[in-house]
């Protein structure tokens, strides 16, 4: 059992937005700036999407965006282009536990 | 452009041990902490442990405490995972990570698969 959690599948069509979810507590997701995203594609590493909750590396298009409410944080991806068609995994620094950060159990977007 | 290459991995029986190697590029090695994180076959990313820029802290997922030892060698640039008493559920692909922020992975290797099996 994954310590963050995120739903199994989401699904959309191009052009639409969709928002992946990922619900920790206040000793991971609620407590601390650092949440990241992850997207990783079959048979490949995964990839930083956003850090520190809603900044974007370089490279990474503005269609992905992130926020964070409380324990739950979010990733939405507008205009929903086929190669977004991946895995994504949510992240959370977690200093004060036996871990240093926890991952959700990931999501598998598919563009319909 | 940064590069991690990771080796070593391959098949062991329970009970065996493994080293695992990373070969860093285009960076400064020695500023990042670093990490391993592993993924089980069709599951999800785990955080195995992290080692400081000068390897004077270094901490461990609860799983693998007392069997697996994170090292580095800033002079070679490299990352090391020495994996001892391997256990079925060891079985992964291990990626070697950059840190640049707390809990924060910039950089990943492309993976090197470790199979447990007899």
């Amino acid at each position: 059992q994954s310590a963050l959690t995120q739903p199994a599948s989401v699904s959309g069509s191009p052009g639409q937005s969709i928002t992946i979810s990922c619900t920790g507590t206040s000793s991971d997701v609620g407590g601390y700036k650092y949440v990241s995203w992850y997207q990783q594609h079959p048979g490949e590493a995964p990839k930083l999407m956003i850090y520190e909750v809603s900044n974007r590396p370089s490279g990474v298009p503005d269609r992905f965006s992130g926020s964070k409410s409380g324990n739950t944080a979010s990733l939405t991806i507008s205009g929903l282009q086929a190669e977004d068609e991946a895995h994504y995994y949510c992240s959370s620094y977690t200093p004060n536990t036996a871990l240093d950060r926890v991952f959700g159990g990931g999501t598998k977007l598919t563009v319909l | 452009e940064v590069q991690l290459v990771e080796s070593g991995g391959g098949l062991v029986q329970p009970g065996g041990s493994l080293r695992l190697s990373c070969a860093a590029s285009g960076f400064t090695f020695n500023k990042y902490w670093m990490s391993w994180v592993r993924q089980a076959p069709g599951k999800g990313l785990e955080w195995v442990a992290n080692i400081k820029q000068d390897g004077s802290e270094k901490y461990y997922v609860d799983s693998v405490k007392g069997r697996f030892t994170i090292s580095r060698d800033n002079a070679k640039n490299s990352l090391y995972l020495q994996m001892n008493s391997l256990r079925g559920e060891d079985a992964a692909v291990y990626y070697c990570a950059r840190d640049f922020t707390a809990g924060t992975t910039d950089y990943w290797g492309q993976g090197t698969l470790v199979t447990v099996s007899s």
